[in-house]
């Protein structure tokens, strides 16, 4: 059971906008920063998205990042196969048991 | 070209212990936090420790106690020693640098819990 919840799977088709949300509370999402990671079969994690919305250098604008209250969203526009992928979100925790957070994870799928 | 690199990982029996290493290249290693990442087969990603610039670690309550960050700044390594394994312990272990956000990942090493 993660701490912040993520949908298992999405999916959409090619050239299409997909949004995968995160949930969580006070003591994670609403008080500090998010940062999203892409997981490609077989691979290890890659940073997508730090600090909510800023992306690393070498991260296409069609990957963007945002943050309301106690949930956050990564949005994937104009699809494309290569994004097949699992995302992952993350935050720092800072209830009584205080540490990093990871979603559960999202499938990506695209038709 | 900055690079992590794990090693150590491998099959232990439940009640074993396992050091993995991780081998930093590339990059100032003495300035940057670095993490264990952990992820089952099939699961999410579950942080597994930290070592600040300072040296100073940080657990889950899931591992602390039987787990042990540590850093080696000459040697531009991070160690993980992990004692009174289960078989929840089970999954491939990540080294990450932190900067903004966990921005980069070794391959990993796997550790197998398993009589």
């Amino acid at each position: 059971q993660s701490v912040l919840t993520q949908p298992p799977s999405v999916s959409a088709a090619p050239g299409q906008k997909v949004t995968i949300s995160c949930s969580g509370s006070s003591s994670n999402i609403g008080n500090n920063y998010v940062s999203w990671y892409q997981q490609l079969p077989g691979t290890a994690p890659k940073l997508l998205i730090y600090d909510n919305n800023k992306r690393p250098s070498g991260i296409p604008d069609r990957f963007s990042g945002s943050k309301s209250g106690t949930s956050a969203t990564l949005d994937i526009t104009g699809l494309q196969t290569g994004d097949e992928a699992d995302y992952h979100c993350a935050t720092w925790d800072s209830s009584l048991s205080a540490g990093w957070v990871f979603g559960g994870g999202t499938k990506l799928t695209v038709l | 070209e900055v690079h992590l690199v794990e090693s150590g990982g491998g099959l232990v029996q439940p009640g074993g212990s396992l050091r993995l290493s991780c081998a930093a290249s590339g990059f100032s290693f003495s300035s940057h936090d670095m993490h264990w990442v952990r992820q089952g087969t099939g699961k999410g990603l579950e942080w597994v420790s930290a070592i600040d610039t300072a040296g100073d670690p940080h657990y889950p309550g899931s591992v602390r106690g039987r787990f042990t960050i540590s850093r080696e700044n000459a040697k531009n390594s991070l160690y993980l020693q992990m004692n009174s394994l289960t078989a929840g312990d089970t999954a491939m272990y990540y080294c990450v640098r932190a900067s903004a956000g966990f921005d980069l990942w070794g391959r990993g090493t796997l550790v197998t819990v398993s009589s």
